[in-house]
């Protein structure tokens, strides 16, 4: 199975940089993947990484060490629609996605 | 351009109750997921589906079934709705490309159905 952990709640100001930590533990992992997901919405597709190493896709970025169990996603120049929930989901050797349970982000004027 | 449809949105039941949650994709995947969402915990899988007339059971199945007749739907059944199946659930569907040509095989999500049962 898989244990994944992240952070319940961060507060960041509009315009600066914030971190999500995800740390997991899998009997087998075949990529991870960063959502965001609006409040009362469906989770939407943000980053997919699967060699170690960091993804860069606009305003966001997301880093990968399968040694350590850890990834990240930075946000940067945060904006106002950015306050969200962001989900570490890992992919085992089974093709199945298990998430984590989110970090909620709110972004501060 | 649809994606992946989820009716009904909402639907309140009572104990005991039993009821049938629609979820239709018009991307041809070939796989579709039943999860339930709740505070705290994350996205929990129900039941899966990677192809049509198979399931399997996911993290939490007690208590649903589905079913998978056509590829393009994916139904997911209370037979006796009980408090603890108060949750919002969503659908999705994804490619079936394994090995090298996975790749990312994004998960589409549906806009969630909110149960209640009292």
């Amino acid at each position: 199975g898989q244990n994944i952990d992240q952070p319940t709640e961060m507060t960041a100001t509009e315009g600066a940089i914030v971190q999500i930590n995800c740390t997991y533990q899998t009997s087998g992992f075949n990529g991870l993947f960063w959502y965001q997901q609006h409040a009362g919405e469906a989770p939407t597709f943000l980053s997919y990484n699967v060699l170690d190493g960091l993804e860069e896709k606009g305003r966001f970025s997301s880093f990968l060490s399968r040694s350590k169990g850890y990834s990240y996603l930075l946000l940067k120049e945060l904006q106002m629609k950015d306050s969200a929930s962001y989900l570490c989901a890992v992919r085992g050797y089974d093709y199945k996605l298990s998430f984590g349970a989110g970090t909620t982000v709110t972004v501060r004027a | 351009n649809a994606g992946v449809t989820q009716t009904p949105k909402f639907r309140v039941l009572k104990t005991g109750q039993s009821m049938t949650l629609l979820c239709a994709q018009d991307m041809n995947h070939e796989y579709m997921y039943w999860y339930r969402q709740d505070p705290g915990m994350g996205l929990r899988l129900i039941h899966y589906s990677v192809g049509e007339g198979t399931t399997a059971k996911g993290e939490v199945p007690d208590g649903y079934n589905v079913s998978r007749l056509k590829k393009q739907n994916f139904l997911l059944g209370l037979e006796s709705a009980a408090p603890s199946q108060t949750s919002v659930y969503f659908c999705a569907s994804s490619y079936a490309r394994r090995g090298r040509a996975s790749g990312a095989n994004v998960l589409t999500f549906g806009a969630g159905s909110r149960l209640t049962v009292l």
